[in-house]
């Protein structure tokens, strides 16, 4: 059962502009959520995380918002950068239990 | 460097042969996770850690799969009579115990291949 979902395997920006990531979650349960960011031959690197007591959460060019009426959340990364290009997995997170995201890969043009 | 260390990077391997793979978490860190990826999936977890005890397993972790963290530190993972379906990259995380337990720290992975 895939609890949590992104839709987008891909999306493609170009520099300077807002790169908007999407993911979905269907278990009311989960109380923390993250991003994490991975390139080729590496694992995933934590990028940004929010509870779910908080509707937004900002870091730089980076920010999270959760809505969770519609268990909804969304990176926003304001300007884009070619270096941001990457795959994001959205991540969730209840007693222990982090579940995934199959990723969306994200490429940013110079 | 004081991240997570993965050996081996790759590991190619004949159907039915058993393999281990070894993960050495970031020091301070009491908690330790495998997870599995394949292409176009995220990381599934397999099965977690506090100090030396295996708290949870997967029901993805069949019988052909152990885990053991003998002494707290580093962490063992062996698949045994290996099939073509476990062909996959395996992660190893590790986080702290408390604040900031969920922020797990990757290590770069193993990427096995069952031929």
């Amino acid at each position: 059962d895939q609890q949590v979902k992104q839709n987008s395997p891909s999306l493609s920006v170009q520099e300077g502009r807002i790169s908007i990531l999407n993911c979905d979650y269907t278990n009311s349960m989960f109380d923390y959520f993250l991003w994490y960011k991975k390139y080729p031959a590496e694992g995933p690197t934590f990028l940004i995380s929010i509870s779910s007591i908080k509707d937004k959460n900002e870091d730089g060019r980076f920010t999270v918002f959760l809505n969770k009426s519609a268990k909804h959340l969304s990176l926003h990364i304001v300007p884009s950068q070619p270096g941001d290009s990457a795959v994001y997995f959205c991540a969730a997170l209840t007693n222990n239990d982090m579940r995934f995201g199959a990723g969306t890969r994200l490429t940013v043009k110079p | 460097d004081t991240g997570v260390s993965q050996n081996p990077r790759h590991k190619i391997t004949k159907r039915g042969q058993n393999v281990t793979f070894r993960c050495d978490p970031i020091s301070e860190h009491n908690r330790l996770y495998w997870y599995r990826q394949t292409l176009g999936q995220g990381p599934e977890f397999l099965t977690y850690f506090q100090n030396e005890a295996q708290l949870e397993k997967s029901r993805l972790l069949s019988d052909r799969f152990s885990a053991e963290r003998p002494k707290g530190s580093f962490s063992t993972l062996e698949i045994q009579r290996t099939e073509q379906g476990d062909s996959a990259m395996y992660l190893c995380a590790s986080s702290p115990e408390g604040g900031g337990s969920e922020k797990l720290f990757f290590g770069s992975g193993t990427q096995l291949s069952v031929l």
